[in-house]
């Protein structure tokens, strides 16, 4: 119930391609899902984040899409550049009866190769 | 640029040595977090202070001590740890729910 489901475990894009990592959990609860990027040697960053009242959040290169009833939530990254090589985690969480308890997914080691 | 800070960045220790993890942060945020991550593994949470006082503490071993002196501080405290201990030891803060900020780590490494 509390496990976040993480797909694939590495990704290898060619520049300018489309980076796309897929998610799944089981609590109908969770009502916050953000991905962080995780650079080697770094802290994980927030990168994107959404809520369940949407379906589709954009920023820049970076959508994430959410299907409620099928409880996933995906990752896409257009135009991927080298520069966007690092480990992806999404993550869920549940109100805020919950401070702060992440559930993370196994993560997503991306090369966006030249 | 992370602004919560952590400092050492990398830490080599004995098994018998006390040492301490800091961090710091200044934006406002009133609750801090100490995450575990080993190597290709996603962040483990430890602890959660709220408001200064600990409100999670995913039953961490008693070697590992929480400390919050106040709003923009907290420290971990280590003493007699074992060579699985040596991981990278995540500080985050946050406002709200999920909307985590982390640090940068610090890499302990138990001899």
């Amino acid at each position: 119930q509390q496990q976040v489901k993480q797909s694939p475990q590495s990704l290898i894009v060619q520049k300018g391609g489309i980076s796309i990592i897929n998610c799944a959990y089981e609590n109908t609860a969770f009502d916050y899902f953000p991905w962080y990027q995780q650079f080697p040697g770094k802290g994980p960053a927030l990168l994107i984040a959404i809520r369940p009242d949407v379906s589709e959040k954009k920023e820049g290169r970076f959508t994430i899409s959410f299907n409620k009833s099928a409880k996933q939530f995906s990752l896409h990254i257009m135009d991927s550049q080298p520069g966007d090589s690092a480990t992806y985690f999404c993550a869920a969480s549940r109100g805020s009866s919950n401070t702060g308890k992440l559930i993370f997914g196994q993560g997503t080691t991306l090369q966006v190769k030249p | 640029d992370t602004e919560v800070t952590q400092t050492p960045k990398h830490l080599v220790m004995g098994m018998t040595n006390k040492k301490s993890l800091k961090c710091e942060q200044h934006m406002g945020h009133r609750a801090m977090y100490w995450y575990k991550q080993k190597a290709k593994k996603p962040p483990e949470l430890m602890f959660v202070y709220s408001y200064e006082k600990l409100s999670i503490n995913e039953s961490v071993p008693s070697r590992f001590s929480p400390e919050c002196p106040n709003s923009s501080l907290l420290n971990l405290h280590l003493h007699a740890l074992q060579p699985e201990d040596s991981a990278l030891y995540l500080c985050a803060s946050s406002f709200n729910t999920g909307e985590l900020f982390f640090g940068e780590g610090s890499r302990l490494t138990v001899l």
